[in-house]
């Protein structure tokens, strides 16, 4: 098992581009989850799967954003129109339960120019 | 007032010491506490995680809880320069549904000096 991946590392984009972010969780975890954060703050939290139903979504997540886990497995977080505030580290983590516990992966760090 | 309040530091110690890192929350129905380490650039890492109150020891770590008071702390003993690092404060939130999400403090920059 070697954790939560993510791809792309690193995303430079123009305003205005749509952008695409993939998460693959450790194996057996069944809950996903999609946190966004800014310099010098701590991560945010921005919508959570379990298998493949979206069942929580911050009101972070404006209609430009949107999330999906087709199969129950790998999920992406698509973002349309980007704007310069979306400039941010996209990070994915995931867990099992009766554990809380959320690992994360790399994070994917996007920069809209 | 925030959900997850911490110190922003940044936190000086000299190598060897002990680094105290602080946590309050506001919300008394929490039930599990997580800390984490960020290195500049990298993703949060898991350090620990408390539910109980009182103390949980791992090798240098330690975490303490105190839900009357709605505090938590990590000490770090016999910190070492490789330690120096931003200590992120995650409180669980429970959801409808059984499920949860982390809400976290803005973190503690640590710097531990030789």
């Amino acid at each position: 098992d070697t954790g939560v991946s993510q791809d792309p590392r690193h995303k430079i984009t123009k305003r205005g581009q749509n952008v695409t972010f993939r998460c693959d969780p450790i194996s057996e975890h069944n809950r996903l989850y999609w946190y966004r954060q800014t310099l010098g703050q701590g991560p945010e939290f921005l919508t959570y799967f379990q298998n493949e139903a979206q069942l929580e979504k911050s009101r972070l997540l404006s209609d430009r954003f949107s999330a999906e886990r087709p199969k129950g497995s790998f999920s992406t977080l698509e973002i349309q129109r980007t704007e310069q505030g979306d400039s941010a580290m996209y990070l994915c983590a995931s867990s099992h339960p009766p554990y809380e516990t959320q690992y994360f992966g790399p994070g994917t760090r996007l920069l809209v120019l | 007032q925030k959900e997850v309040e911490q110190n922003s530091g940044p936190l000086s110690v000299p190598e060897g010491a002990i680094a105290s890192l602080n946590c309050t929350y506001s919300d008394r129905g929490s039930q599990s506490f997580f800390w984490y380490r960020q290195y500049s650039g990298k993703s949060p890492e898991l350090i620990m995680f408390i539910y109980s109150n009182g103390d949980k020891e791992d090798g240098r770590f330690t975490a303490q809880l105190n839900k009357a008071s709605q505090y938590v702390s990590l000490l770090i003993r016999d910190s070492q320069p490789s330690d120096s690092a931003t200590y992120l404060c995650a409180v669980n939130m429970e959801l409808s549904g059984g499920y949860n999400k982390l809400i976290f403090g803005a973190g503690t920059r640590l710097a531990v000096h030789p």
